[in-house]
């Protein structure tokens, strides 16, 4: 089956870290641009960050610029994104997102695949 | 950034009867060099991650029925549901990636009348 699949969210307390994985099953991943995209509970869709296949281009909102750090690594097939700092705004469900093949070095297309998601709760 | 808005909030349609939802954004989606317009629309089910139905404003993804047609060009989108499903009850965005941050609208949540 053709899947994303995250890892590592929880309760994590304010101003604590946490590391987030998305490891492909089935499908491949070195030659796309990967994101990470989150959904606080009973809200919508907020675009966290986004990295080229090659890791030479990478975004990030505003809101999590400086405190969070996406990074891949293609040879073990995982994208990951390291959150400092958290806060309780920070409380959400994290989705990791593949985007649409390009040939360009990041990809401004739409993002086919979707992981399940992981939540992480902000909160002492 | 770009700022999408999506209309209505909800809707509610009867089985078999179309449904509309428009997204607008506070500048152009439309590459010039290729007269491309990068917006998508998801589906959102609930408990279920986003689902990719159109890109590039018109593009069906594969094994997306028939039934959902997106269109528009420039800052006024639609997505269109023909013949509505019990299934398609779910919650629909438009996102736009013409340029980072890649933003998403509110969202719309079609139900069954």
């Amino acid at each position: 089956e053709v899947q994303l699949v995250e890892s590592g969210g929880g309760l994590v307390k304010p101003g604590g870290p946490l590391r987030l994985s998305c490891a492909p099953s089935g499908l491949s991943f070195n030659d796309y641009s990967m994101s990470w995209v989150r959904q606080a509970p009973g809200r919508g869709l907020e675009w966290v960050s986004s990295i080229s296949s090659s890791s030479s281009y990478i975004y990030y909102a505003d809101s999590v610029k400086g405190r969070f750090t996406i990074s891949r690594d293609n040879a073990k097939n995982s994208l990951y994104l390291q959150m400092n700092s958290l806060r309780a705004e920070d409380t959400a469900v994290y989705y990791c997102a593949r985007h649409r093949y390009c040939s360009t070095a990041l990809c401004y297309t739409a993002f086919d695949i979707w992981g399940q998601g992981t939540m992480v709760t902000v909160s002492s | 950034d770009i700022v999408l808005t999506q209309s209505p909030d909800s809707l509610a349609v009867s089985l078999g009867e179309r449904a509309t939802i428009n997204c607008k954004s506070s500048q152009s989606v439309l590459y010039s060099s290729n007269n491309k317009n990068y917006l998508a629309w998801y589906q959102q089910k609930p408990g279920q991650p986003p689902k990719l139905l159109i890109y590039l404003a018109s593009t069906r993804e594969s094994g997306v029925p028939d039934r959902f047609s997106g269109s528009g060009s420039g800052t006024d989108f639609t997505l269109a549901i023909s013949g509505l499903q019990a299934e398609d009850v779910a919650v629909y965005y438009c996102q736009q990636y013409y340029n980072t941050p890649f933003t998403f609208g509110p969202g719309t949540k079609v139900d069954i009348k």
